[in-house]
């Protein structure tokens, strides 16, 4: 079980194009999601928090124009890239929260596969 | 403030050696959350392992094993007999309480040599 999903996995892109990223919970509902960003050889920057039916919350120095989120459902969040530029090419992962699960569990994410932009 | 650290940049090792990766952590929070995930060059997350504050004992799966000791912060991850399927980035995370954010170590690269 919890099971996360991202489409699509590679991604290439002509700069000034927009681009999204669909994270989906497979087996799950998840009313808080996560996206973060990884460049290479580094750890894991989260994003943005993104929450069922409101709006994102997103971390400092991330601009929310440029990436748009939006949780729509208790089972979707997506990631739009907006304007693409080069250095805007990365490794983005999205994770999930298993609303449903206690004790131990209950603050664990579970993470999506990652999807790779590039943008020439 | 919370924190993760990752001494260890990168490790490489022969096949068949032990290796053990560092991860020392900062929190106020008396119950936390500890996890160790793989990260293989495909990308993907693998999740390792989660401890809670209150479990300090330590873990044995196959060869892959944690040492987790509250009075030193830290929680150890050690591989035996490492093998070259074990190369890939290894990061440790820690949860605070009343928290959803992760907080991750800057990762240690492991690099299996045949």
């Amino acid at each position: 079980g919890a099971v996360v999903s991202q489409h699509p996995s590679r991604v290439i892109c002509k700069s000034g194009t927009s681009v999204k990223i669909e994270c989906r919970s497979l087996d799950f509902q998840a009313t808080t999601m996560f996206w973060y960003r990884q460049f290479p050889k580094q750890s894991l920057m989260l994003m943005a928090t993104s929450n069922e039916g409101s709006k994102a919350t997103y971390e400092q120095g991330v601009e929310k124009d440029k990436f748009l989120i939006n949780h729509a459902s208790l089972t979707l969040s997506t990631l739009t890239v907006t304007s693409a530029h080069p250095e805007d090419s990365s490794f983005y992962i999205c994770s999930a929260r298993d609303q449903g699960r206690g004790g131990p569990s209950y603050n664990e994410q579970f993470f999506g596969p990652g999807t790779r932009l590039t943008v020439l | 403030a919370q924190k993760v650290t990752q001494a260890q940049t990168e490790i490489s090792v022969v096949e068949k050696e032990d290796v053990t990766l560092d991860c020392v952590y900062e929190t106020r929070d008396t119950t936390y959350y500890l996890f160790w995930y793989k990260q293989p060059p495909s990308g993907e997350l693998v999740f390792l392992i989660r401890r809670n504050s209150f479990d300090e004992q330590n873990e044995i799966s196959g060869r892959y094993s944690w040492n987790f000791q509250k009075s030193t912060s830290s929680f150890n991850f050690t591989i035996t007999a490492s093998q070259v399927v074990d190369s890939a980035v290894y990061f440790c995370a820690l949860i605070g309480s009343g928290t959803y954010k992760y907080i991750f170590g800057t990762g240690t690269r492991l690099k299996v040599l045949a």
